[in-house]
């Protein structure tokens, strides 16, 4: 298994309250991505890094921030937290960036009352 | 932009029988690659095969085996032997020049003792 943890695994908060999440890897890959999975909709892409301090957005990117100050960090922050962003959140890295399976941490479940 | 679709929201087999799994894709690309990703109750996210749209052969993996039919956009999965340990949601992946993966919305597959 690809060395990818995901912490906190389970966080329940309010609206308006800022939360970080934060994907660690240990296999030194360069691309790191992160996932929101929701009931009907499979997993759509939120933010993702191509290297330290290089970041863009993806599908679902409003309301969502990211930050990449090493290689083996990626975290991703809701500034303001609604409950439409309860889900349940994955990262997942990958050593290229295009045609190439990406592997996925173990998931963090987000509930905003 | 690309597409992917998985017209069977659930499945079920019986334990030692064979299943198909469906995945239709949309894209003007040429080259890619496409995924089977099996997501367990424990929410983990495995990839059980690949397989590279240059690549005219099935690809194969075990028990698991894939009807890659490039001109009708079609990905199918077949799972053989089919164990109680495969019960789970399959997602079909598509993963092109953008560099994200696309995924579809999932099948629950159960299977039967």
């Amino acid at each position: 298994d690809a060395g990818i943890t995901q912490s906190p695994r389970h966080k329940v908060t309010e609206t308006g309250t800022p939360v970080t999440l934060r994907c660690h890897q240990t296999e030194n890959h360069r691309y790191m991505y992160w996932y929101r999975q929701d009931p009907g909709h499979g997993l759509r892409l939120i933010h993702y890094s191509y290297g330290v301090k290089d970041t863009d957005k993806g599908e679902v990117s409003d309301g969502y921030s990211v930050s990449r100050s090493k290689t083996e960090d990626f975290l991703l922050t809701l500034e303001s937290a609604t409950s439409s962003q309860t889900s349940v959140y994955f990262c997942a890295i990958s050593h290229q960036l295009r045609y190439n399976e990406q592997f996925f941490g173990p998931g963090t479940r987000l509930t905003v009352l | 932009a690309q597409t992917v679709t998985q017209s069977q929201p659930e499945m079920s087999v019986q334990e030692a029988e064979t299943v198909t799994l469906s995945c239709t894709y949309d894209t003007s690309e040429s080259d890619y690659y496409l995924f089977w990703y099996k997501q367990p109750p424990s929410r983990q996210m495995i990839l059980v095969i690949r397989q590279e749209a240059y690549k005219q052969q099935n690809a194969t993996e075990n028990r698991f085996s894939v009807n890659f039919q490039k001109a009708a956009k079609s990905f199918s999965l077949k799972i053989s032997d089919s164990q109680l340990g495969d019960a789970a949601m399959y997602f079909c992946a598509y993963g092109g020049s953008q560099g994200n993966l696309i995924f579809g919305k999932g099948t629950k597959l159960s299977v039967k003792p």
